[in-house]
């Protein structure tokens, strides 16, 4: 696609209840990038995938955090037992993983996730 | 451990005017710094890239400093438009397990009114 499209752009839940986000990256792309912004904060890092595998998960807050990436193209973030603090901005972001200053990320829209 | 501030935290200024954004970093080890802009609703977007070695990078009417022994960037918009209404996001690249990690500050919220 064109660039990197997340669904659903919003998402109302109750507390407790299960959610999954899904990010379509840019065609490509071998990386993948999760991240989370509450309100008036910067995106902060959960997880980077290159290719199928999770390289760095270091930034899931807790074992109720998820992500997947089966084929190495899309990837769906889960969430388990969701809490009010879990509302908040998921962002999604992708680059073609060469590294180097020039690799550079390219934003989704966001999915809003609200927890009541 | 690995900072990134920004002042002011938000800003308002008249349409034609003149600003400048402050970011101060911690981030060790440093690949190089970008200058990000998020619109509402929106993800960010990148608007300059600079490595340690360069002083200035200039973007339109975007332009951004960075003195890496004092770890401080600066953003300068000049002639703001309406358009300019977002928060601008100071990101420093840290390298860790050979990808660019990417650390945000908080942003600076820029209302530009007519």
């Amino acid at each position: 696609g064109a660039g990197v499209s997340q669904t659903p752009s919003n998402k109302v839940t109750e507390k407790g209840k299960y959610v999954e986000l899904r990010c379509d990256p840019i065609s490509g792309h071998t990386a993948l990038y999760w991240y989370r912004q509450s309100l008036g904060q910067g995106p902060e890092f959960l997880i980077y995938f290159q290719g199928t595998g999770a390289a760095d998960d270091s930034g899931l807050p807790n074992d109720r955090f998820f992500a997947v990436r089966p084929e190495g193209s899309v990837s769906t973030l889960k969430i388990q037992r969701t809490e009010r603090g879990d509302s908040a901005v998921y962002l999604c972001a992708s680059s073609s993983g060469r590294g180097g200053e020039t690799d550079t990320q390219y934003f989704g829209p966001g999915t809003r996730l609200t927890v009541l | 451990k690995n900072q990134v501030e920004q002042s002011p935290q938000s800003l308002i200024i008249l349409e034609g005017k003149n600003c400048t954004l402050q970011c101060n970093y911690t981030v060790s080890p440093f690949s190089n710094l970008r200058w990000y802009k998020q619109d509402t609703g929106r993800g960010p977007v990148s608007l300059t890239i600079m490595t340690f070695s360069e002083n200035t990078k200039s973007n339109g009417r975007y332009t951004a400093t960075l003195d890496a022994d004092t770890k401080q960037s600066s953003l300068h918009i000049t002639a703001s438009q309406l358009s300019d209404s977002a928060s601008y996001i100071c990101v420093v690249i840290g390298l860790s397990g050979g990808y660019n990690k990417l650390i945000f500050g908080a942003g600076t919220r820029l209302a530009v009114h007519p």
